[in-house]
């Protein structure tokens, strides 16, 4: 059974930094492509980056430079450095498989979610 | 970067049909997947590709597409549906990215 289990979120004040992991199981971690999307609260679902299989990295224009995707195979988890942290990034962060197809693309297994709040 | 589009807020009645849109520019190059999330929870995927359903799914959910637009047909919605529904495609103004539309709102009445 494929489970994602993210660890980490809790109050930080701004400019600070968070380390966010997603624990896999059921499956291997750095065979498929692995995404963070994030939801404020009350509002929808945002795409934050996503890590390749071959290792490359991408993301959102709202984070860039600041967030950096990783992965750790020998411990089958992924992570989210948080660097500069700011107010408008306190949101739940998901973990997500992404799915990629020639017209279209999917989130396929979801973890449960873990809260980052940037307050002072 | 493309932008989703999704109605705010859509109603039915217990046991009738329900269509739930989604516009951008994106879907004229990428099917849509939709997502739906009850208060509290993670996004549950419900149909992807063309018209696909995860194991599970229950056949009242379907998908469709045409031109900018893809839509999630719910035929005979039951209680348990009402939730919030996302779409989501992937970039196509050639950033290596996905967008989510804002979200609509079921009330099953």
């Amino acid at each position: 059974e494929v489970q994602l289990v993210e660890t980490g979120g809790g109050l930080i004040q701004p400019g600070g930094s968070l380390r966010l992991s997603c624990a896999a199981s059921g499956f291997t971690v750095s065979s498929n492509y692995m995404s963070w999307v994030r939801q404020a609260p009350g509002k929808g679902l945002e795409w934050v980056s996503v890590i390749y299989s071959g290792g490359s990295t991408y993301y959102a224009d709202s984070v860039k430079g600041r967030f950096t995707i990783s992965r750790d195979n020998s411990k089958n988890t992924l992570y989210l450095q948080m660097n500069s942290l700011r107010a408008e990034d306190t949101a739940v962060y998901y973990c997500a498989t992404i799915i990629t197809m020639v017209r279209g693309d999917y989130f396929d297994y979801w973890g449960q979610g873990t809260l980052v709040t940037v307050s002072s | 970067s493309s932008e989703l589009t999704q109605d705010p807020a859509v109603s039915v009645a217990l046991g009738q049909t329900v269509r739930i849109t989604c516009q951008g520019d994106s879907l004229r190059s990428y099917y849509a997947s939709w997502y739906q999330q009850k208060p509290g929870q993670a996004p549950v995927l419900v149909i992807y590709g063309k018209n696909n359903r995860p194991s599970g799914i229950p056949d009242r959910f379907s998908g469709s597409s045409s031109g900018n637009t893809a839509s999630l047909t719910i035929t005979g919605a039951q209680a348990e549906d009402e939730a919030d529904y996302y779409c989501n495609s992937r970039d196509s103004s050639g950033n290596l990215s996905w967008v989510f539309g804002g979200g609509t709102k079921l009330t099953v009445l």
